[in-house]
């Protein structure tokens, strides 16, 4: 059984452009999270997808947008990056939309210059 | 609103000692209470879980249990191991959005030989 993956797991960009991360989840999970986690801080929901729907979001602004393809893998757009967008992406995957148990990607680390 | 704190670290122990790591939480409702584990460089993996008051979630000889009375769920371990070393998350599932998960912002577990 393949676990979430997540591409790329390092990338590096300048304040204003704009950026896609990948997210594969794990077998049989319809149901993908995406998080955004600051240095030294927990994960902060920023919004989760469900049957290629968007279902319930974070407090992050429109220019954070995702997608989810009809294999369940998904992907997360930020636009307009900004110095604070620094951060630990990661990607969770659950078996439904009322599963409780996430299992984690290793994240995407992104540095905004 | 819905939170989580969680002591401050980093905490050094001696393997064998016993370890402690405070957790409490602020929710509407009953929520489902979690404890996440990050190792260097991997995304988290879900530890242990509790749904309802008074259950005790338990894996790896760690252990919680729902508090409902303090609004805790103290994570426990009577014998740490140096490959314990990690970051520890307590995390909440709100009761009314189950696409919403809150993260504490992590406690930093070292343990020495």
């Amino acid at each position: 059984e393949t676990g979430v993956t997540q591409s790329p797991t390092h990338l590096i960009k300048t304040r204003g452009q704009q950026v896609t991360l990948r997210c594969s989840s794990q077998s049989g999970h319809n149901t993908v999270s995406w998080y955004q986690q600051a240095l030294g801080q927990g994960p902060q929901f920023i919004f989760q997808y469900y049957r290629e729907e968007e279902n319930g979001r974070g407090n992050f602004p429109p220019r954070f947008s995702g997608l989810q393809f009809p294999n369940y893998s998904s992907e997360l757009n930020v636009n307009a990056l900004e110095l604070d967008d620094s951060a630990l992406y990661l990607c969770a995957s659950s078996e439904s939309i009322l599963g409780e148990t996430q299992y984690f990607g290793p994240g995407t680390r992104l540095l905004v210059l | 609103g819905n939170s989580v704190t969680q002591m401050e670290g980093p905490v050094t122990l001696s393997e064998e000692a016993f370890l402690t790591i405070n957790c409490t939480y602020t929710a509407t409702g009953y929520p489902s209470l979690f404890w996440y584990v990050q190792y260097p460089g991997e995304g988290l993996q879900l530890l242990l879980k509790a749904t309802k008051a008074d259950d005790k979630g338990s894996n790896k000889g760690f252990e919680a249990t729902y508090r409902k009375e303090t609004t805790s769920f103290h994570l426990e371990k009577g014998s740490v191991q140096v490959s314990d070393s990690a970051v520890y998350f307590c995390a909440l599932r709100d009761p009314y959005n189950f696409n919403k998960f809150y993260f504490g912002s992590g406690t930093k577990l070292n343990v020495k030989p």
